[in-house]
């Protein structure tokens, strides 16, 4: 059974950094692209960022081009979020995502109980 | 760019069945979504995927009273012999290589 647990939200002030982490198992984790997605207070989905099985390709939402970056570890099952520059904007429960293979050609088939970032002065 | 149009609310009868709606806009008729479930305080949960063709492919462990369809732009969910623990938002979600775009979801209420 896939289980994806988040980790690392918190409070944060505006202009801040906050790292979230998201250690995957029940399946072959290097062989999967995975994703972020959030969902900020009484909203709707919003993609976030994605990164390759590999790693060696990573996409972005507009909204967090040049801010977010996303990475993974493929020898301890973990695909982390550095969040810099933060903004009211980005407060929102965080959620971990797998997708059903390799990045953009299929949907995501699990998902993680998020966390939650709140970015308040 | 992709927009995925889902009505914001539905509601139907307990053991009764319900369709909700994905509209792709214009261009991407043949493009695939998926749908996904998220139950109140709870994270997402993935449904089905629905093809062009109308096929569909539920995901694990997912009641065979749920099932997928399409028309045209339009993909569908419906859920039959409503439940109360089906009650919920639901997503439609579709991707593009580089890409995943989410529908504004639909809340259900089971009356």
């Amino acid at each position: 059974e896939v289980h994806l647990v988040e980790s690392g939200g918190g409070l944060v002030r505006p202009g801040g950094s906050l790292r979230l982490s998201c250690v995957a198992s029940g399946f072959n984790f290097k062989t999967y692209a995975m994703s972020w997605a959030r969902q900020a207070p009484e909203k709707g989905l919003e993609w976030v960022s994605g990164i390759s099985g590999s790693g060696e390709s990573t996409y972005y939402a507009g909204s967090v081009k040049g801010r977010f970056t996303i990475s993974r570890d493929n020898s301890k099952n973990t695909v982390f979020l550095q969040m810099n520059s933060l903004t009211d904007d980005d407060t929102a429960v965080y959620y971990c995502a797998k997708e059903s293979s390799i990045f953009g050609v299929d949907p995501f088939d699990s998902w993680g109980q998020g966390t939650l970032v709140t970015v308040s002065s | 760019q992709f927009v995925l149009t889902q009505s914001p609310s539905a509601s139907a009868s307990l053991g009764a069945s319900v369709k909700l709606t994905c509209t792709l806009n214009s261009g991407r008729r043949g493009y695939a979504i998926a749908w996904h479930q998220q139950q109140p305080e709870k994270g997402p949960r993935y449904l089905l995927k629905v093809n062009s063709d109308g096929t569909y492919n539920k995901g694990d462990g997912v009641p065979d009273r749920f099932s997928g369809s399409s028309s045209g732009a339009e993909r569908y969910l419906t859920i039959s012999s409503l439940q109360s623990e089906d009650e919920a938002d639901y997503y439609c979600q579709t991707w593009d290589g580089d890409v995943h775009v989410f529908g504004g979801g639909t809340k259900l209420t089971v009356l």
